[in-house]
């Protein structure tokens, strides 16, 4: 079966600009969690979705923000970017939290 | 909060050595995951591990949760240049946010 599909894998932005990333978890699957990921810090928990309703929140500004839909598929956007908002963003999903999480490949952000 | 702690931070092993990564744990777990990540790219789901004293084992990587719950090990059998990348310990703490250790970077030698 088709797994975890993040769209876009590259994204170059400029700072002040917002951004919209797409993940489509595998079927079935109705826990979406977002990951950032930098070399500095590693990988980090942004929120978790379950039935389109945000069940977990890391500890990240109020511009990082998500959304997922009655199909399970998921968005995340961030405003007002900062430089340091650069990395390697992921998603995974699962059937519910504590069970096997799948990742997606990733979108790799750059702001400029 | 809850913070996971993973040794040896990097491993250099010549092809066919067996070897262990450690995950230390600052609190009981509930469930442990070990995850691989080649450079760049997505994270692939190894083992998830929820009982102490639980062990598990996929092709030639073995994993364990101590009975205490607080350590976990990944044990590599016989490596291959296929088991390079970044192997990463994750966990729910008490918030049931998700956490990762900072992850062991492992590098096989032909």
């Amino acid at each position: 079966k088709a797994g975890v599909t993040q769209t876009p894998r590259y994204l170059i932005k400029t700072r002040g600009q917002q951004v919209t990333l797409s993940c489509s978890p595998i079927s079935g699957h109705r826990s979406v969690s977002w990951y950032q990921q930098t070399p500095g810090q590693g990988l980090q928990f942004l929120f978790e979705y379950f039935s389109e309703t945000q069940r977990n929140k890391g500890n990240f500004p109020g511009r990082f923000s998500g959304r997922q839909f009655s199909n399970s598929r998921s968005e995340m956007n961030v405003s007002t970017l900062e430089l340091g908002d650069s990395a390697l963003y992921l998603c995974a999903s699962g059937r519910d939290s504590y069970t096997e999480a799948f990742f997606g490949q990733g979108t790799r952000l750059t702001v400029v | 909060s809850q913070e996971l702690e993973q040794s040896p931070q990097s491993l250099i092993v010549q092809e066919g050595k067996n070897l262990t990564i450690n995950c230390t744990s600052s609190k009981t777990l509930y469930g442990l995951y070990w995850y691989k990540q080649k450079y760049g790219e997505g994270l692939i789901f190894l083992m998830m591990l929820q009982k102490g004293g639980e062990e598990k084992s996929h092709e030639k990587i073995t994993a364990k949760l101590d009975e205490k719950k607080q350590q976990s090990s990944l044990h590599i059998t016989a490596s291959q240049p296929s088991h390079a990348g970044i192997y990463l310990c994750g966990a729910y703490n008490y918030g049931q946010n998700f956490v990762f250790g900072p992850g062991t970077r492992l590098s096989v030698l032909p």
